[in-house]
């Protein structure tokens, strides 16, 4: 069974910060890795895909990295504004039925 | 381009109503899916089409329905509604779900009384 797993649930860093979040999976046949950003009450922001072929993409001060091996990625968010405030969830899809598996997220507060 | 889009936002039903929450892309994506969203829980695939006219279950489905009749449309069916399925529902596309990345709706929040 696929298991997505985002630690820390919560996180609060000061403005200016340069944070990573993080992601693991189960999944060893993993096709891709997307990460969201969700606001409250709002749908699902695409952020970043990282295919298995790829290592890392990036997207402004956002950068994503996929290590299959480890079953690890990790997003890196570079100088944090309060703008950035919001729950990031990484999502893997894989499976034999191209299956897109999500964590719970991790809810970042970035303080003024 | 729209996007994803779904209707109604919000919706009360009453215990054992029926309706019918609407999806629809306008990206020619052959891969649908809806997810409900729960606290504590994350986000749970319901039903999942890979084209017209194929359908099927994810991994909460008791209790709701889906069709495909054309590309661009997706509907969720309660048929009869409880107060589980209180929740927030999001409808999801992509062009080809090995490669490519999934498009979200801005969702529908349910609640069942």
């Amino acid at each position: 069974k696929q298991e997505v797993t985002q630690i820390p649930a919560a996180l609060s860093v000061p403005e200016g910060e340069n944070l990573v979040l993080n992601c693991s999976f189960t999944d060893s046949a993993i096709y891709n890795l997307q990460w969201f950003r969700q606001d409250p009450g709002k749908g699902l922001t695409s952020l970043l895909l990282i295919q298995s072929s790829q290592r890392e993409q990036t997207s402004g001060r956002l950068n994503a990295s996929l290590d299959k091996s480890s079953g690890r990625s990790t997003l890196y968010i570079a100088a944090s504004q309060p703008g950035d405030s919001a729950t990031y969830l990484c999502a893997e899809t894989g499976g034999s039925n191209y299956k897109l598996t999500f964590g719970k997220g991790t809810l970042l507060t970035v303080n003024p | 381009n729209a996007g994803v889009t779904q209707t109604p936002k919000f919706q009360v039903l009453k215990t054992g109503q029926s309706m019918t929450l609407q999806c629809a892309q306008d990206m020619n994506h052959e891969y649908m899916s809806w997810y409900r969203q729960d606290p504590g829980m994350g986000l749970r695939l319901i039903h999942y089409s890979v084209g017209a006219g194929i359908t099927d279950q994810g991994e909460v489905p008791n209790g709701y329905n889906v069709s495909r009749s054309t590309t661009e449309d997706f509907p969720l069916r309660l048929l009869s509604a409880a107060p589980s399925q209180t929740s927030v529902y999001f409808c999801a596309s992509s062009y080809s779900r090995k490669n490519y990345g999934y498009t979200f709706g801005s969702g529908t929040r349910l609640t069942v009384v």
